[in-house]
């Protein structure tokens, strides 16, 4: 089982629907969570992350956390075509050493 | 404030041969990460330093790769010899910190060094 898994997609959305993108996580220890960005071609940048069960909101993007089912997912509302991107979810590890393990990314497609 | 800074952007080699990529972070993070990104795949971790000490290199090919981080600033990862598979994108990212709570984690990445094996 790989340690944070995600649906590569694409996942392919109209602009003003909202996107969902989901991550599941395997190491019940880990502290929190974070979503990057990542246009093609460039590098990832951190977008939101999330450490208690619940919801966090910040503009149009929310993630939301529940640490019993070891899932994050973020929400994008009123998709935008500049929000196609590739999505990953990276979780900091409580296991040995403390370290952010990435999935492998979900590609967005936000279509006119 | 300047980002984190890598060179070359791109590099083309034969089988065999030697490469290096260097890493400038972001002034005053205490840590540094090389990241190994293949195409459709999330950044798989291949060293961390904290200071000039590789705290966690548990992922890295050490046949083959090498790295370090002196006086704690700038970082050279190198490959020697590099092989097909190696044709990746390696990233460097720094944060002020890891450990030390539920905040803290965000990383800072550079543009990438891509390397493509002949």
């Amino acid at each position: 089982q790989k340690e944070v898994e995600q649906n590569s997609g694409p996942l392919s959305v109209p602009e003003g629907a909202i996107a969902s993108l989901n991550c599941t996580y395997s190491d019940r220890g880990s502290q929190s969570f974070f979503w990057y960005r990542q246009y093609s071609g460039k590098s990832p940048e951190l977008i939101m992350f999330i450490y208690s069960n619940g919801d966090k909101e910040d503009g149009r993007f929310t993630a939301q956390l529940n640490k019993a089912s070891q899932y994050v997912s973020l929400l994008i509302r009123d998709s935008q075509p500049s929000d196609s991107a590739t999505y990953l979810c990276a979780v900091k590890t409580n296991t040995g050493f403390q370290k952010l393990v990435f999935g492998t990314g979900t590609r967005l497609l936000v279509s006119p | 404030e300047a980002g984190v800074v890598q060179s070359p952007r791109y590099k083309i080699i034969e089988k065999k041969q030697p490469v290096a990529f260097w890493c400038n972070p972001i002034s005053g993070h205490n840590t540094l990460y090389w990241y190994l990104q293949n195409l459709g795949q999330g950044p798989e971790l291949l060293i961390r330093y904290e200071n000039e000490e590789a705290v966690d290199d548990s992922q890295l090919p050490k046949d083959r790769f090498s790295a370090e981080r002196l006086k704690g600033v700038d970082s050279t990862l190198k490959i020697q010899p590099a092989e097909l598979g190696d044709s990746a994108v390696y990233l460097c990212a720094s944060s002020p910190r890891l450990a030390g709570g539920p905040k803290t984690g965000e990383l800072f990445f550079g543009e990438g060094s891509r390397l493509t094996v002949l």
